[in-house]
């Protein structure tokens, strides 16, 4: 079965400063691994993702996630925080066959000013 | 995304009423899918369906069901809703033949209340 951890309930960053949002994943095989954001009252929007190829992704917004087969990690990572970017962050993961994506619990991030 | 429409968008209701939830999409996708936000829970898979004909149970199916009416249209009822359904409940279609492999596309959300 699918697993997704996302160790921190809760990350702070100071605008300006450089944020990682964690992630790891349990999958069989090869995963397909994602990160959406979800605004105040707003659905979830899509970040990026991994299929294949070069290990660093980038995304929206300046977002950047990076794969690590070994780690079984893809933490998402930007280099310069905003305010704007507090928000709630959702890791996911799915195998190569037909099933759903599998959500973690979420990570709020607050970036202060 | 403005393609993936839910209605109520807020909806209180009391224990052992009958509510539906209904999610309609124009993206032309045929995979569909129902899940509920708790805080501290994230998101979990109440649903999903890959076409009309096809309907699989997610994780937490027990208390709810669905009707997949038309390709556009996924809806999710409660035959009799208790307090611990309230949440947000989020509508997702996906459709891997459009060169999005596996990313889903995600209503606004109905947050549920059942007092």
């Amino acid at each position: 079965a699918q697993s997704v951890a996302q160790p921190e309930d809760q990350v702070n960053v100071a605008e300006g400063n450089p944020l990682t949002v964690k992630c790891t994943y349990s999958v069989s095989g090869n995963p397909y691994l994602f990160w959406y954001v979800q605004y105040p009252n707003r659905g979830l929007q899509f970040l990026l993702k991994y299929i294949t190829g070069d290990n660093l992704v980038k995304g929206s917004y300046g977002f950047e996630a990076e794969f690590n087969k070994s780690q079984t990690s893809f933490h998402l990572k930007k280099p310069s925080a905003l305010v704007s970017d507090s928000a709630l962050y959702f890791c996911a993961v799915r195998d190569m066959g037909n099933t759903p994506l599998v959500f973690g619990k979420g990570t709020r991030l607050s970036v202060i000013a | 995304d403005a393609d993936v429409t839910q209605t109520p968008r807020n909806r209180i209701t009391k224990t052992g009423k009958r509510i539906m939830l209904e999610c309609s999409q124009t993206k032309g996708h045929d995979r569909m899918y129902w899940y509920r936000q708790d805080p501290g829970l994230g998101l979990r898979l109440i649903y999903y369906s890959f076409d009309v004909k096809d309907i699989n149970k997610g994780e937490i199916s027990d208390g709810y069901s669905v009707s997949r009416q038309a390709q556009a249209k996924f809806s999710l009822s409660l035959e009799s809703a208790i307090p611990n359904q309230t949440a947000l409940y989020f509508c997702a279609t996906s459709d891997p033949g459009q060169g999005t492999i596996g990313e889903q596309f995600f209503g606004p959300g109905t947050r549920l209340t059942v007092l």
